[in-house]
């Protein structure tokens, strides 16, 4: 099946710093990718939306300021967290979609980033 | 056994059981639903989708059940083993074609 990966898988910063997140399709060029935020024993909940060469469309409630989402290639998208503070600690993740995929608008999962922020 | 919550709740069984995931959806229009298990510390990873067009589907040791007419879903796991310990989430596709994912139950299997 496609692979998706996301580096750092662990990241640890200071408030007020910025974290910069990379969602990568290994095998696939996908023209879509998303972003989910989990918090512990929570669902996902999607951030954005982005597409290739295009602006991410955010969902309701999300900063666009402080999530900054960049998808300039057909397999990588970043996700900026800006000015982080403790309370955006969390488990991000990214999924992409592969326009060729048998499965209806199939997303594969990255292995997600937990991002803590002291 | 099986379990129906609201907010991450826990299903406990033993090795060789069968197990009953519940869910119920929100969006009465959505068309496609899917099931994905989340191990600790990873991202979700298929299981078996639906149609909203059929009311069954089988796998490999799954089946998925859709009942439209009360917006539920649920995944039975046929001789539950270890490895299936994780969480388990049921998600659809809106009209918007993005994926909504429900709250999630956690499966404890025990030898």
């Amino acid at each position: 099946g496609a692979v998706v990966s996301q580096h750092p898988s662990r990241v640890i910063c200071k408030s007020g710093t910025s974290v910069k997140i990379e969602c990568r399709s290994l095998d696939f060029q996908a023209t879509t990718m998303f972003w989910y935020r989990q918090f512990p024993k929570k669902s996902l909940m999607l951030m954005a939306t982005s597409n290739e060469g295009s602006k991410a469309t955010y969902e309701q409630g999300v900063e666009k300021d402080k999530f900054l989402i960049n998808h300039a290639s057909l397999t990588l998208s970043t996700l900026t967290v800006t000015s982080a503070h403790p309370e955006d600690s969390s488990f991000y993740i990214c999924s992409a979609r592969d326009p060729t995929a048998t499965r209806h608008n199939e997303q594969f999962f990255g292995p997600g980033t937990r991002l803590t922020v002291l | 056994g099986e379990s129906v919550g609201l907010h991450l709740p826990t299903l406990s069984v033993q090795e060789g059981d069968n197990s009953i995931i519940n869910c119920a959806y929100s969006n009465s229009a959505s068309d496609y639903f899917i099931w994905y298990k989340q191990e600790s510390g990873k991202g979700p990873q298929f299981i078996i989708d639906i149609r909203s067009n059929m009311d069954k589907r089988q796998g490999q040791r799954v089946t998925v059940l859709l009942n439209k007419t009360v917006k539920h879903l649920s995944l039975q796991i046929a001789a539950t083993q270890p490895g299936d310990s994780a969480v388990y989430f049921c998600a659809e596709i809106t009209g918007f074609q993005k994926l909504v994912f429900g709250t999630g139950t956690r499966l404890l299997v025990s030898p």
